[in-house]
């Protein structure tokens, strides 16, 4: 099956600094989406993006088919940004494949 | 409109009991999800329900089944629980396999 790898692990900042987290998948894809998990589990849809670029506030996504990657760019970091970004893919098999995750922490 | 709604959301059973989740979708949501997360791991997906059929399954094993029920609302059964399936079990609708919501996860312990 597909495989999806997320880079960093790990990743902390200061309040206020910029941030790019990266997910390779293994295989064409027609359903790429980007969860923000926060500190109390819930997970929350930030982009359905399987191409393209978008943006909604201080976030912004880009997905690069062709080349097997999407890159998540968090601008202006707060401490309510802390917590697990995932990265999840589908290649037309209903199975959202998740990745490990980028583990977040937002310093004031 | 209220999200996806998961129950219980606590649970604690005892290895060899049986358990079953429950899943309200989003109002007018015909697709359901089943996600297992175990601690500090990405959630691995178990089963996809669409218009009451089985689309999809994951590599988990037949102790597992799940349905969908007209009001497009579904069910996850485990059987013969082992300490192993202790885990959040996350549920997530979308309109026509799309982007996903999810509920806030319904967190099973066993013991």
């Amino acid at each position: 099956g597909i495989q999806v790898e997320q880079s960093p692990p790990d990743l902390i900042l200061q309040e206020g600094a910029n941030s790019t987290l990266r997910c390779n998948f293994s295989d064409s894809v027609n359903n790429l989406q980007w969860f923000h998990q926060n500190p109390w589990g819930q997970l929350i849809n930030l982009f359905y993006i399987p191409s393209g670029t978008k943006q909604n506030g201080r976030l912004s996504a880009t997905t690069v088919a062709t080349e097997r990657y999407s890159l998540l760019y968090i601008s202006s970091s707060q401490t309510t940004d802390s917590g697990v970004y995932f990265c999840a893919v589908d290649d037309n098999n209903n199975d959202m494949r998740f990745g490990a995750g980028t583990r977040l922490t937002v310093k004031p | 409109d209220a999200g996806v709604t998961q129950s219980p959301t606590h649970l604690i059973k005892t290895r060899g009991q049986h358990v079953t989740l429950r899943c309200s979708p989003i109002s007018g949501h015909k697709s359901v999800s089943w996600y297992q997360q175990v601690l500090g791991q990405g959630p691995q997906f178990i089963f996809q329900y669409y218009e009451k059929e089985e689309r999809g399954r994951g590599n988990f094993p037949d102790r597992f089944s799940a349905r969908q029920f007209p009001n497009y609302s579904s069910e996850l059964n485990v059987n013969a629980l082992l300490l192993g399936d202790s885990a959040l079990y996350l549920c997530a609708s979308s309109s026509q396999g799309l982007t996903l919501h999810f509920g806030n996860g319904t967190r099973l312990t066993v013991t």
